[in-house]
C-alpha cells in the first residue's frame, strides 16, 4: 500500500518570495509522483511529474519538483511566487506497475500576499 | 484536445432522491475513477473501472454505485443520497503516465 503526506495545509508567501511545498510518500513497490495544482472552483491540473530519469523535474509555470529516493521525498519550489499561484496544490503517486490508482495527499493551499 | 467531462457542476438535492453525475471522455483510456473531496482529506477514491463492464469498489464505495457500459461514459449513481455525501466529486481517466480530471461536481445535500 502506499501513502503520502503533506504536512503544510497552508502556506502563506509574499509575491516574489521563493516557495516550497513539501511531499513525503510511502510505497513498498516503485511509484511515479505528480503535483496537480487546483484553482478556486476548477478542476486538477497536472503541474509536473516524476516516472524515471532524471531526479529534477520541471513544470509548467515555473515550478519544478526534486525526487529523493533515499528521503522518500517530492518536494515542490518555485523561486518567485505571484498573485496567481494561489491555490491548492496536490502530492500523488501510483505504482509503476499492476493498479492505476493514484494516492493523492491531502493537499496545501497556498496563498500569495501582495 | 484530451478532455473529460463532468455533468452537473453544481447541483443541490434533498436526502433520498436518487442522482447521477455523468463523465465522458474521449482519449480511449481503459481506466476511470470517481473521487470525492473533502477539506482535510484530499482525494479519496470511490469506485474505478479497468475496462467495459468491469468496476470495483475504491476506498470510499458505501452509498454509491457506478456502470461502465462503454468506454467512454462512467457515471456515478446517488441512489439515496445523505447529507454525509455533500462533496465535491471528480471524475479521472487515467492513462498510461498520466490522470485527467474532470471540473468537478459540487453536490449539496440537505
Amino acid at each position: 500500500a502506499q501513502s503520502v503526506t503533506q504536512l503544510d495545509s497552508q502556506v502563506p508567501v509574499f509575491e516574489e518570495a521563493p516557495v516550497e511545498l513539501r511531499c513525503n510518500y510511502s510505497s513498498s513497490v516503485s511509484v511515479y509522483l505528480f503535483w496537480y495544482v487546483q484553482y478556486p472552483n476548477q478542476g486538477l491540473q497536472l503541474l509536473l511529474k516524476y516516472l524515471s530519469g532524471s531526479t529534477l523535474v520541471k513544470g509548467i509555470n515555473g515550478f519544478e519538483a526534486e525526487f529523493n529516493k533515499s528521503q522518500t521525498s517530492f518536494h515542490l519550489r518555485k523561486p518567485s511566487v505571484h498573485i496567481s499561484d494561489t491555490a491548492e496544490y496536490f502530492c500523488a503517486v501510483r505504482p509503476v506497475s499492476g493498479t492505476y490508482k493514484y494516492i493523492f495527499g491531502t493537499g496545501t493551499r497556498l496563498k500569495v500576499l501582495a | 484536445e484530451a478532455q473529460v467531462t463532468q455533468n452537473p457542476r453544481y447541483l443541490i438535492t434533498v436526502t433520498g432522491k436518487k442522482l447521477t453525475v455523468t463523465c465522458s471522455q474521449n482519449m480511449n483510456h481503459e481506466y476511470m475513477s470517481w473521487y470525492r473531496q473533502d477539506p482535510g482529506l484530499g482525494l479519496r477514491q470511490i469506485y474505478y473501472s479497468m475496462n467495459v463492464e468491469v468496476t470495483d469498489k475504491g476506498d470510499v464505495p458505501e452509498g454509491y454505485k457506478v456502470s461502465r457500459k462503454e468506454k467512454r461514459n462512467f457515471p456515478l449513481i446517488l441512489e439515496s443520497p445523505s447529507p454525509n455525501q455533500t462533496s465535491l466529486y471528480f471524475c479521472a481517466s487515467i492513462g498510461s503516465t498520466e490522470a485527467f480530471f474532470g471540473q468537478g461536481t459540487r453536490l449539496t445535500v440537505v
